[in-house]
């Protein structure tokens, strides 16, 4: 059964920091990892989809990597804003089940400081 | 392109009732998948349909089901409410290529309480 861990739970910068967050998970059979944004009471904005085959991606100041034979991934938000402030979530499409279901992490709490 | 839209956005129900929600993918998605988010237990697979046929299923009891119609569009549907079942629900839509779907889209979703 797979299992996504994020860490850290919660994280606080000021502006302009480079920071970096932290998804791994225990199946290397995945299809896909995706990287999502959400804030308070809202749904989850797509920020960035890895394919199995693929390293990373980017877009814009993110830019997400993965790992499969360790079975990590990270998401790189470089000179971060107050605007970055949301809960980063990662899930894992595994290769094992058909169909769309993703397993997520529990997120990441990030708070961007002024 | 219009988003995934979810309807109502918030729903306040009574233990023992029943309540459905909606969910409209983007268009030309065929995939509709159903999770459910709470503080305790954060998102959760409640499944997924593909082309009116459910392709996939969580470990939800019986009472949390769904369709889905020919344009798409699908309903999910929880009988007997439990106070448990107050819970952010969100649907997502995606394309897919044979058995797998690529980037999933979500929607707003839809909060529920139940009293």
């Amino acid at each position: 059964k797979q299992e996504v861990t994020q860490i850290p739970a919660a994280l606080s910068v000021p502006e302009g920091e480079n920071l970096v967050l932290n998804c791994s998970f225990t199946d290397s059979a995945i299809y896909n990892l995706q990287w999502f944004r959400q804030d308070p009471g809202k749904g989850l904005t797509s920020l960035l989809l890895i394919q199995s085959s693929q390293r990373e991606q980017t877009s814009g100041r993110l830019n997400a990597s993965l790992d499969k034979s360790s079975g990590r991934s990270t998401l790189y938000i470089a000179a971060s804003q107050p605007g970055d402030s949301a809960t980063y979530l990662c899930a894992a499409q595994a290769l094992e089940t058909s169909g769309s279901r993703l397993t997520f992490g529990e997120g990441t709490q990030l708070t961007v400081n002024p | 392109k219009a988003g995934v839209t979810q309807t109502p956005r918030y729903l306040i129900k009574t233990r023992g009732q029943q309540v459905t929600l909606s969910c409209s993918p983007i268009s030309g998605h065929r995939s509709v998948s159903w999770y459910q988010q709470t503080p305790g237990q954060g998102l959760q697979f409640l499944f997924e349909y593909f082309s009116e046929t459910q392709r996939n299923k969580g470990n939800f009891p019986g009472r949390f089901s769904g369709r889905q119609f020919s344009n798409s569009r699908s309903e999910m549907n929880v009988s007997t409410l439990e106070l448990g079942d107050s819970a952010l629900y969100l649907c997502a839509s995606s394309s897919s290529r044979g058995s797998f779907s690529y980037e999933q889209y979500f929607g707003p979703g839809t909060r529920l309480t139940v009293t």
